[in-house]
């Protein structure tokens, strides 16, 4: 059962727009939520998290908002640029999970020219 | 943030060996997590290794086939033991420091 989903495999978005990552999950008593960017042969690195208590976090060009009702949350980039390609994953942390987290598949982004 | 060393990059492994991976923090760190990537796959938790402590393992996952390691507070290793072209992934390290987590570079190992 997956708790945390990013139901978009890929995503491509042109140089200079708005990109809109999705991601679901199931489990209520998730607290934390993060973002992370992996590039091929690198560990991922973090971008930006959102605490369960907030719907909003901005960093730079980087947005995270967060829908508790619905169970959403979304990464907004803006401007888009070419070294944003790459597989961008969320990750959710519960209450009482001893800080592990729970990984939805990725999305991977294609910024175009 | 911490970082991480962490060591093969890469491997191609005879089916029934066993190889090992090391991971070195430049500072002291409680919590230690190893995780797997399957191709196209999320990452999924082996376990967490905390220095002192036996490492806790997730489901699916057993102490004979991914022993781990954790002599300080600065160093792990996970063995993938008996390997098969099953175990064939991405195998990473990662730390949890300050409110945040980070990871090492990973090792993709490819069992033939």
């Amino acid at each position: 059962d997956q708790q945390v989903k990013q139901n978009s495999p890929s995503l491509s978005v042109q140089e200079g727009r708005i990109s809109i990552l999705n991601c679901d999950y199931t489990n209520s008593m998730f607290d934390y939520f993060l973002w992370y960017k992996k590039y091929p042969a690198e560990g991922p690195t973090f971008l930006i998290s959102i605490s369960s208590i907030k719907d909003k976090n901005e960093d730079g060009r980087f947005t995270v908002f967060l829908n508790k009702s619905a169970k959403h949350l979304s990464l907004h980039i803006v401007p888009s640029q070419p070294g944003d390609s790459a597989v961008y994953f969320c990750a959710a942390r519960g209450l009482d999970s001893n800080y592990q987290l729970i990984w939805g598949a990725g999305t991977k982004l294609i910024i175009k020219p | 943030s911490a970082v991480i060393s962490q060591k093969p990059s890469r491997d191609i492994c005879q089916r029934g060996t066993s190889l090992t991976i090391q991971c070195q923090v430049d500072s002291q760190v409680t919590m230690m997590f190893w995780y797997r990537q399957q191709p196209g796959q999320s990452l999924t938790l082996i376990a967490t290794a905390n220095q002192g402590s036996e490492a806790t393992y997730e489901s699916g996952f057993v102490i004979d086939k991914f022993p781990i390691s954790r002599p300080n507070l600065t160093f792990s290793t996970l063995t993938v033991s008996n390997m098969s072209p099953e175990d064939s992934s991405i195998y990473l390290c990662s730390v949890h420091q300050g409110g945040g987590y980070t990871f090492g570079s990973g090792t993709r190992l490819t069992v033939v």
